[in-house]
């Protein structure tokens, strides 16, 4: 059993479309991350929620927004998408926000705009 | 701001030898959390190895173990007996106690593993 999973795995997609990335979790965890990772590697939080609070929002454009239906979940929306978006999404998910808690990574989601 | 700096872009090692893969950070605080992720090519991040900066002894899981030296703010990954299935991107992570909220990962170190 996949314990944070995503969807879809790769996704191409047109300048302005808007697209969403989904994120489940089946850890029981309270806690969940976005992250992305750029074309050379660098990896940097994005978003992270809370039992549906958002807790932290790094200085991402508001053209990206976290949906959380519920607390397995943490869905990434992002609007008129633009070249600089391409790269790799990865959620993530910890059992709370304490800082000493494993951060459980899905299989990332690749993204690029053309 | 925490930063954390992996000064080896890559790394190669024979097959069954020892590698070590250095990290350092800087910080003000003095409780906060390490880690080393794996990054193999299926792009999924695993986790290694963890650290709490509280504790002096190092961290070991298996093959894997760490150097922590916390006034030098270093904290290298040593891996014994090196198996093809160790190649991959490392990364080096800080998570603080008190700003619990932001992890930050270092830039990474590419281990090649040759038979």
């Amino acid at each position: 059993d996949t314990a944070v999973s995503q969807t879809p795995k790769y996704l191409v997609t047109q300048m302005g479309n808007d697209k969403s990335i989904k994120c489940e979790q089946n850890l029981g965890h309270d806690t969940m991350y976005w992250y992305k990772q750029d074309s050379k590697k660098f990896l940097k939080i994005m978003f992270s929620y809370n039992n549906k609070e958002l807790i932290i929002n790094e200085t991402v454009p508001n053209r990206f927004s976290p949906k959380s239906p519920d607390k397995a979940h943490l869905n990434l929306h992002i609007n008129s998408l633009e070249l600089g978006d391409s790269a790799v999404y990865f959620c993530a998910s910890s059992q709370d926000r304490s800082g000493g808690k494993t951060q459980y990574f899905g299989p990332g989601t690749r993204l690029l705009v053309l | 701001a925490q930063t954390v700096t992996q000064s080896q872009p890559e790394m190669s090692v024979q097959e069954a030898e020892t590698v070590t893969l250095s990290c350092t950070y800087d910080t003000s605080e003095s409780d906060y959390y390490l880690f080393w992720y794996k990054q193999p090519p299926s792009r999924q991040m695993i986790l290694v190895i963890r650290q709490e900066a509280y504790k002096q002894q190092n961290a070991t899981e298996n093959r894997f173990s760490v150097n922590f030296q916390k006034a030098a703010k270093s904290f290298s990954l040593k891996i014994s007996d090196s198996q093809l299935g160790d190649a991959a991107m490392y990364f080096c992570a800080y998570r603080s106690a008190y700003n619990n909220n932001d992890m930050r990962f270092g830039a990474g170190t590419r281990l090649t593993v040759k038979p």
